[in-house]
């Protein structure tokens, strides 16, 4: 166990729905971090965020959204959801926001999102 | 931005042979160099990780080489066993004073014939 926990395990919805997956950080951890895993795809970093603050912006759709809280838990916002957006969609958190030191990235177990 | 490229997507050993997993970064400005095992439906895992001013790092059987110049780096398992089957992402980090953003590989499926 990592300490990151993610909520829901599964979600399924349907085309053109909005969803809210939710992260919470390890206890101390000021960093999130998203990624979209497809089916036999690699790791797609989607956003990160520091302290409440966004910090880094990836292959993240204009559809997609995301915020962390004053208590440090995110949510990713999916909506207009397409066939596509189907995957497992993993949150990571981190001590820092980078820099020194090279922080471990610690993952969550994931929340998979199945559009039909 | 960032681009990684990983080869070879599938990889198949003996179990007691040597598995080598290579990874080319493009941004010169990356700077740390993470190796994560991800096993089937389960989440990623840091195994090794290793930071632009160190060549070589090694643990037990797992040893990670960087070169800079050439931007490549490459993941080396010694006397693998089936339970190093898994599928395996390398990753370049660009780690500045206010964000971490990293770029991972497509991933490499080791699978380890017993």
């Amino acid at each position: 166990d990592s300490g990151v926990t993610q909520t829901p395990k599964h979600l399924i919805t349907a085309t053109g729905q909005r969803v809210t997956l939710r992260c919470s950080p390890r206890s101390g951890d000021l960093s999130v971090y998203w990624y979209q895993q497809s089916l036999d795809q690699g790791l797609q970093f989607l956003i990160q965020y520091y302290n409440g603050e966004e910090r880094a912006k990836g292959n993240i759709l204009e559809r997609f959204s995301a915020q962390q809280f004053p208590d440090l838990h995110s949510e990713l916002n999916l909506s207009s959801l397409e066939l596509g957006d189907s995957a497992l969609y993993f949150c990571a958190s981190s001590r820092t926001s980078g820099g020194a030191p090279y922080n471990e990235q610690f993952f969550g177990p994931g929340t998979r999102l199945t559009v039909l | 931005g960032e681009n990684v490229e990983q080869h070879p997507s599938t990889l198949s050993v003996q179990e007691g042979d040597s598995a080598v997993i290579k990874c080319t970064y493009s941004d010169s400005a990356s700077n740390y160099f993470p190796w994560y095992k991800q096993e089937l439906g389960k989440r990623p895992q840091l195994i090794i990780d290793i930071r632009s001013n160190v060549g070589e790092k090694k643990d037990q059987r797992i040893a990670v080489t960087l070169n800079k110049t050439a931007k490549h780096f490459s993941l080396h398992i010694t006397e693998t066993q089936p339970e190093d089957s898994a599928v395996y992402f390398c990753a370049a980090d660009t780690h500045n004073t206010n964000a971490g953003k990293s770029t991972f590989g497509d991933g490499t499926t080791l699978t380890v014939k017993p």
